[in-house]
């Protein structure tokens, strides 16, 4: 069975400050992908980062960076200088490698950040 | 390009009573799933559409069933509703031919069941 902790309910930050929203995961394939969503208050989930299980390097997109780490089982997400419109829920997903199309995602249950101007 | 589409957004319904909730998945994208989302909770997988059949199943009552029509929409059907079936439904799609991409995700239904 696959299963995602995400261990931080609420977080809250002053703009400009940095944060790490932390993702752990617990799964039994070799081959699976991991994923960051952003939820904004509209309700649609927005993908963020999609990443397989084969490539451990850290990846930078502007503002936002992700670690993860194979050893740790865990998907860390920081938001750099963070601003007002980081506000939403953020989940980290995971699923299983499909031979077609997609496996079902497996989510945290989320981190609510706040960004406080 | 249109995105992921869903009606209705609101939805108020009894106890007992049946709901249709429907998706229309992004232009090129032949695959639908749809996720129920508790308040307070991440999306919980219910079932994913291909070809007009259901593919793959989460772990949902024979209460939840859905279709998928020639033009890759799909619709969600709940029949005998409980309180607990109150959630946001989101529904996905995808493209089959690209293997484990991200899915796109609509708005959802908001469904609040008394």
């Amino acid at each position: 069975a696959q299963k995602v902790t995400q261990a931080q309910t609420e977080i809250s930050v002053v703009e400009k400050e940095d944060v790490t929203l932390d993702c752990v995961y617990e799964t039994r394939d070799t081959t699976y992908y991991l994923f960051w969503y952003k939820q904004p208050p509209s309700g649609e989930l927005v993908f963020l980062i999609r990443r397989n299980s084969f490539d451990e390097q850290n990846e930078i997109s502007g503002r936002y960076s992700w670690n993860f780490q194979k050893s740790t089982s865990s998907f860390n997400f920081t938001i750099t200088a963070s601003q007002v419109v980081d506000s939403a829920v953020y989940f980290c997903a995971l699923s299983g490698f499909a031979n077609f199309g997609n496996e079902k995602l497996t989510f945290g249950t989320g981190t609510r950040l706040t960004i406080i101007p | 390009d249109a995105g992921v589409t869903q009606s209705p957004t609101h939805l108020i319904k009894t106890r007992g009573q049946q709901v249709t909730l429907r998706c229309s998945p992004k232009s090129g994208h032949d695959t639908v799933s749809w996720y129920q989302q508790a308040l307070g909770q991440g999306p919980q997988f219910i079932f994913q559409y291909y070809e007009e059949e259901e593919r793959q199943r989460g772990n949902f009552p024979d209460r939840f069933s859905g279709h998928q029509f020639p033009n890759y929409s799909s619709e969600l059907n709940v029949n005998a509703l409980l309180l607990g079936d109150s959630a946001l439904y989101l529904c996905a799609s995808s493209w089959d031919r690209e293997l484990n991409s991200p899915l796109h995700f609509g708005n959802g239904t908001r469904l609040t069941v008394t």
